[in-house]
């Protein structure tokens, strides 16, 4: 079947070190998308990319990283630089264009102590 | 900025009654997505709406869109304790890139 896979499902870190969240999709889907959420807030847009070797900045990318070297693939890094790492990240991916919804991965939950 | 805000944040329902979760955006936009969150889980996407006026339907959910008034309505019929879960709107940005802003979720609990 067709989907989104998010790695690892949790994942502990210690302040200061950067860590990289897999998302691999095998929908053949152009764009793909990283989102954060917060207990109890909205998805929050990290960074998303509509083709291969091309992203662009979201609304909250300061202290995050991506690339976009295969078209099933979109590894977000999260760096020292983010001052709140701790929170639950979600991939998704859809063919960008009109009338296309998200399709989204099971997430990975970052925590850093 | 855009904002899109969803009302209520917290519904607590008795199993078989009505309610609808509204969703208001601040800018033009044809294009809305209502999406469903269960606890520690994923998104799935519920509802796909393109044009004012429009109105899908899914078992006891019903979503419209009203593009001149920049709201969206996700109706719930005789609610089941099944649908209790976090509901999101999404808004697709009309700026030639597909960014999706999404609002705040209703988180629903309907009680038996």
């Amino acid at each position: 079947d067709g989907g989104i896979t998010q790695s690892p499902k949790y994942l502990f870190r210690k302040e200061g070190q950067n860590v990289t969240l897999s998302c691999e999709q095998n929908l053949n889907h152009d764009a793909m998308y990283w989102y954060r959420q917060d207990p109890g807030q909205g998805l929050r847009l990290i960074y998303y990319s509509q083709i291969v070797n091309d992203f662009q900045k979201g609304d909250i990318a300061e202290g995050y990283s991506v690339s976009r070297e295969k078209k099933e693939s979109f590894p977000l890094t999260v760096t020292s630089a983010q001052k709140n790492p701790t929170a639950f990240y979600l991939c998704a991916s859809n063919w960008g264009t009109y009338n296309s919804p998200l399709h989204f991965g099971n997430g990975t939950r970052l925590t850093v102590t | 900025e855009l904002k899109v805000e969803q009302n209520p944040l917290f519904l607590s329902m008795q199993e078989g009654k009505n309610y609808t979760i509204y969703c208001n955006y601040s800018t033009t936009s044809d294009r809305l997505y209502w999406y469903r969150q269960d606890p520690g889980k994923s998104l799935e996407s519920l509802f796909v709406l393109l044009s004012n006026g429009a109105v899908k339907q899914e078992g006891r959910l019903m979503a419209s869109l009203d593009t001149k008034a920049r709201l969206s309505t996700l109706h719930i019929t005789a609610a089941v304790h099944d649908l209790s879960a976090t509901y999101f709107c999404a808004v697709d940005l009309r700026s030639g890139t597909y960014k999706y802003i999404f609002g705040t979720g209703t988180r629903l609990k309907v009680l038996a």
